[in-house]
């Protein structure tokens, strides 16, 4: 099925390891986002992309890092993983904007 | 600054109780408002896209509404299976065009 797939579903770090989280779409999307969902505090953004090969900063970019070197794919660093980073991660794609995301299904992290 | 207000934060209904959700905005400039539904573990779905004031859109039991401040998410009749979170978001026309959203809804509906 056509749409948006985040590897790994579910990730434990420890405090100063590093990962890398992978999003791949399918539907030939320009825009790309990484966000961050915590409770009580919704969606934030992390970094968002517009094309291949370029990257935004977002709402809360401090520790994050993000590359897009293919269209279809938008990959999230985390260089020294902190507690604070502890989340549940979307990647989400667009065709452009003003149309709606489509959402992939979570990355939950535990830095502990 | 955007911003996306939500209320209530959680709504429990019995099946068949219609009611409305809230959503509070301001923006410099709407591109578009957007309301989500999320289920337990799972990504945001998309259900809708509202472009100006006085615009309807409906799905099923679902009718989203906006006016120049806010927007409403009704549902009539609901069931048990619309227990969710709901999310409503927001796009601007200034700050590259990024997406706010609210902190969202949680609805129950018991049988």
């Amino acid at each position: 099925n056509a749409g948006v797939t985040q590897t790994p579903k579910f990730r434990v770090l420890k405090t100063g390891q590093s990962m890398t989280l992978l999003c791949a779409q399918d539907m030939n999307h320009e825009y790309m986002y990484w966000y961050r969902q915590d409770p009580g505090m919704g969606l934030r953004l992390i970094h968002y992309s517009v094309g291949e090969g370029t990257t935004a900063k977002g709402e809360v970019p401090d520790g994050y890092n993000v590359s897009r070197l293919k269209k279809q794919n938008f990959l999230l660093g985390l260089e020294s993983a902190a507690p604070s980073q502890t989340s549940v991660y979307f990647c989400a794609s667009r065709p452009g904007t003003g149309n709606g995301y489509t959402f992939g299904s979570g990355t939950r992290l535990t830095v502990v | 600054e955007d911003q996306v207000t939500q209320s209530p934060e959680a709504l429990r209904l019995q099946e068949g109780e219609s009611s409305s959700l809230n959503c509070s905005y301001t923006v410099s400039g709407l591109r578009g408002l957007f309301w989500y539904r999320q289920d337990p573990g799972k990504g945001p779905e998309f259900l809708f896209t509202l472009y100006s004031a006085g615009e309807e859109k409906e799905k099923e039991r679902l009718k989203a509404t906006l006016t120049k401040k806010e927007s409403f998410l009704h549902i009539t009749a609901p069931k048990p299976e619309d227990s969710a979170t709901y999310l409503c978001a927001v796009q601007g026309h200034t700050g590259g065009f990024k997406t706010i959203f609210g902190a969202g809804t949680r609805l129950f509906v018991k049988a």
